[in-house]
Order: structure tokens, then C-alpha cells, then sequence
């Protein structure tokens, strides 16, 4: 099975900052890579998926990129409601595995 | 706007089969897709735990494949969720979810206990 790992597990960053965070898979997964919000207490979002592709209604300052086996997020300029941890999520061979997520704060 | 509805016990004893059911609105689960289950224990992170097709294909995680079934009912549009000799590392939130390759509508999530 595929084994996803993420990094940082957790962050702390200001209004405004550019933030990066990295998702790696044990095996290539061409662009099946999906990148998920979660704020306290709520719900999965989609953010993200085919690596890069924008969720319809999330915002621009999100985006994605990478291929193979290394993946990353990007906030372009953080903002206080996008406090939340993110998860990515790989697909391959009808599996599908979570990354042990990154907590996102101020 | 697709809505997904988990409902069933929110205790179950060790030992017993933990039972859920997905009912899904606005749109119908024969059109197509793969109905997904995932939990997420207290603190923990995101486990996917199978999937269905609309014809009844199933891909299960293989640390739980030995105890997990998920069926599909088009007919009452839900797909239902059994996993069998719970434990308490069993106690999770568990979300139904669509999808085929990333899952873009999910419930609300229900919380199911194992403790006797």
C-alpha cells in the first residue's frame, strides 16, 4: 500500500505569509493527489484535486502542484479563517490513503 | 447540490458489528460515482476505509479488509457500512463521502462509541 507522509506536521505563521506544505508518497502516483481543509470540529473540504486543479469556490490564494511522488500547498498570503489542519490524499490501484496531516496557526 | 446523511447506533459493544447507513440526496446513486466511507478517530487523522461503485464494486483498506462490508441499495439511494468485532480503537467519527479518485461531498459525520 502506499504510504503518504506530509511536512511539516504543524506550523505557525502571520496574516499574510506565504505558506508551503509538502506531501510525499512512498510510490508515484502521477497527479492522483487531492488536498483536503479541516477546521475544528467540521468537515473535510476539498481544496485541491488532480494535484493542482482548484476546488470550484476556493479561493486563488490556494494552489497546488507536483507530480510523481512530491506534492505541495501553497497559501499565497494566509489568512485567519484558513486556520484549520490540511490533509492530502493519494489514490492508486482503487487505494486511497490520507497524509497524517499539517496543523495550520498563528 | 448533493447531500449525504449518515444515521446509525452511536454505541456499539465490544465484540458487536457497527452498522451505518449513507442516505444521499440530489442525485442518484445508480448515475454512477464510488461511495466512500472514512473515519477519523478523536485527535486522530483522516482513515479511508472502503468504497462502492454503483453497481456494487468494493475496494476496502487492507488493514480492515477482513472486517469491513459496504453495500449498496440504489433503490432507497444509500450505500451502508458494516464493520465487524469492534474494539475501542473502533471509536470514531465516521463520514460518508463521494467519490472516484478524491472525494468532493461528504456528511456531517457521526460519532459512534465502542464501550460496553
Amino acid at each position: 500500500d502506499i504510504q503518504m507522509t506530509q511536512s511539516p506536521s504543524s506550523l505557525s505563521a502571520s496574516v499574510g505569509d506565504r505558506v508551503t506544505i509538502t506531501c510525499r508518497a512512498s510510490q508515484g502516483i502521477s497527479n492522483f493527489l487531492a488536498w483536503y481543509q479541516q477546521k475544528p470540529g467540521k468537515v473535510p473540504k476539498l481544496l485541491i484535486y488532480s494535484a493542482s486543479t482548484l476546488q470550484s469556490g476556493v479561493p486563488s490564494r490556494f494552489s497546488g502542484g507536483g507530480s510523481g511522488t512530491d506534492f505541495t500547498l501553497t497559501i499565497s498570503s494566509l489568512q485567519p479563517e484558513d486556520v484549520a489542519t490540511y490533509y492530502c490524499q493519494s489514490y492508486n490501484s482503487a487505494l486511497f490513503t490520507f497524509g497524517p496531516g499539517t496543523k495550520v496557526d498563528f | 447540490q448533493v447531500q449525504l446523511q449518515e444515521s446509525g447506533p452511536g454505541l456499539v459493544k465490544p465484540s458487536e458489528t457497527l452498522s451505518l447507513t449513507c442516505t444521499v440526496s440530489s442525485y442518484a446513486v445508480s448515475s454512477g460515482y464510488y461511495w466512500g466511507w472514512i473515519r477519523q478517530s478523536p485527535g486522530k487523522g483522516l482513515e479511508w476505509i472502503g468504497s462502492i461503485s454503483h453497481i456494487g464494486n468494493t475496494h476496502y483498506t487492507t488493514s480492515l479488509k477482513s472486517r469491513v462490508t459496504i453495500s449498496v441499495d440504489t433503490s432507497k439511494n444509500q450505500f451502508s457500512l458494516k464493520l465487524r468485532s469492534v474494539t475501542a480503537a473502533d471509536t470514531a467519527v465516521y463520514y460518508c463521502a463521494r467519490g472516484d479518485f478524491y472525494f468532493d461531498y461528504w456528511g456531517q459525520g457521526t460519532l459512534v462509541t465502542v464501550s460496553s
